[in-house]
């Protein structure tokens, strides 16, 4: 599976954006790029994916870079329940390797 | 949305007990369910892939005769821990993925609260 590259941590004020960056230099024309977040003591949740163009949703904006190098997870207000850990990840589009390979993601801290 | 539910939430036991796990997808059907492992402070490691009605696939390094994976319905996914030991103390999560075709789903896997087993 291709590799991600996030930061360890980051740290934003409660109500600003938050942009948070992934670098996966070696993804194949294929790979989709999935965020997904876990929050303390659960189970991770889906929060966004996408191929080529940028993608909104309820929950957030995915930016992905022209040579999809490098995408940016957006959350456009965070909140003191948006403090997860975010992880990118690179999913094949081939149906039959459904597998999810979870790097260490990102620990985000908001600051009220 | 899809509600995958893990039962129990937490278990305490003795070691050289065996301990059940239970993951359901409760609004849809599952053909292929997952099963990950996260120690703390660490990411989560996909453990095995839980097919229904065959075999599971399990990842380099996983024992198959300690962690026994059914899935016999595809609705329902069981992990077994057998003899667990204190080193098997973890958080464990699975997730399901919706059938492909499911309008606007098809590529998220949904994953249930997870199950934190203590072994003394």
């Amino acid at each position: 599976d291709a590799k991600t590259t996030q930061p360890n941590s980051m740290e934003s004020n409660e109500e600003e954006p938050v942009h948070l960056p992934c670098n996966h230099s070696t993804i194949s024309g294929t790979d989709y790029i999935h965020w997904y977040r876990q929050l303390p003591s659960q189970g991770p949740e889906y929060v966004i994916h996408g191929l080529t163009s940028n993608v909104n949703n309820r929950m957030a904006s995915l930016a992905i870079a022209e040579d999809r190098k490098s995408s940016t997870l957006i959350l456009h207000r965070a909140t003191l329940r948006d403090a997860a850990v975010y992880y990118c990840i690179l999913r094949a589009t081939n149906f039959g390797n459904e597998k999810l390979t979870f790097g260490t993601g990102t620990r985000l801290t908001i600051i009220p | 949305g899809a509600v995958v539910s893990q039962h129990p939430s937490w278990v305490i036991c003795k070691s050289g007990t065996s301990v059940k796990i239970e993951c359901r997808s409760l609004d849809f059907q599952a053909t292929t369910m997952f099963w990950y492992r996260q120690f703390p402070k660490q990411s989560l490691m996909l453990m095995a892939t839980s097919n229904e009605g065959s075999k599971a696939t399990y990842e380099q390094g996983v024992e198959k005769d300690k962690f026994l994976i059914n899935h016999a319905s595809l609705t329902l996914s069981t992990l077994t821990v057998t003899s667990a030991h204190p080193e098997d103390s973890s958080f464990y999560i699975c997730s399901a993925r919706p059938p492909l075709g499911t309008s606007g789903r098809r590529r998220e896997q949904f994953f249930g609260p997870g199950t934190r087993l203590t072994v003394l």
